[in-house]
């Protein structure tokens, strides 16, 4: 299957910007989508993005996508103590038949006031 | 409009047992998918399911099976369950056979097996 990768924890200050990185191993296109869960939780959809676009923005939150690199981030910017919860990259390979998502490990983010 | 929502929220179960577990998509959402999480392995794909066929089949032994009905209502069921077994089990629903922006996900199960 594909081998989706993140870093496992990032702690940040409340107010400034958080940068969650992924990398993904697909080659074709691809969908790729950031979640979020809370604690006891079920995952939450923030934003997804096509893999012909650069970047995507939606209110506090920018998706950068480098193709090339195969390795997409999520900034939040203005973070917030609610914000902290992990955060999921998930890629689904387009052209393959299947429909499943590929998940990453998640990365803990710890927003400190 | 309501959400994906799984059934119960939390269960026990004894080893040898089995267990279904039930998810009502968000209306008229007809593509349903569980996925299991879990400490060690993460999050891992277990079936899909579009127009009550199955469309697709994780890696997971025969003892974890499912089904969806005319409704788009889902269950899962896990036999001759063991202590690995032990986890978040995740329901998601999307309004295209692809999926393409995006599945929502319940709030999912937590079976403990003990």
């Amino acid at each position: 299957g594909e081998d989706v990768e993140q870093s496992l924890f990032l702690s940040v200050r409340e107010g400034d910007s958080s940068v969650i990185n992924c990398t993904y191993t697909d080659s074709s296109s691809t969908y790729l989508y950031w979640y979020k869960q809370e604690p006891g939780a079920g995952l939450q959809l923030l934003t997804y993005i096509f893999s012909n676009m650069d970047m995507k923005q939606d209110q506090r939150l920018t998706v950068l996508l480098n193709k090339k690199d195969k390795h997409l981030s999520l900034r939040i910017a203005d973070t917030q103590t609610g914000d902290s919860a992990i955060y999921f990259c998930a890629e689904k390979p387009q052209g393959t038949g299947a429909n499943n998502l590929f998940f990453g490990t998640g990365t803990r983010l710890t927003v400190i006031p | 409009k309501a959400g994906v929502t799984q059934t119960p929220r939390y269960l026990i179960k004894t080893r040898g047992q089995q267990v279904t577990l039930s998810c009502s998509p968000i209306s008229g959402h007809r593509s349903v998918s569980w996925y299991q999480q879990t400490p060690g392995q993460g999050l891992q794909f277990l079936f899909e399911y579009f127009s009550e066929t199955q469309r697709n089949k994780g890696n997971f032994p025969g003892r974890f099976s499912g089904r969806q009905f005319s409704n788009s209502r889902s269950e899962m069921n896990v036999s001759t369950l063991e202590l690995g077994d032990s986890a978040l089990y995740l329901c998601a629903s999307s309004p295209t056979v692809l999926g393409n922006y995006g599945y929502t996900f319940g709030s999912g199960t937590r079976l403990t097996v003990v």
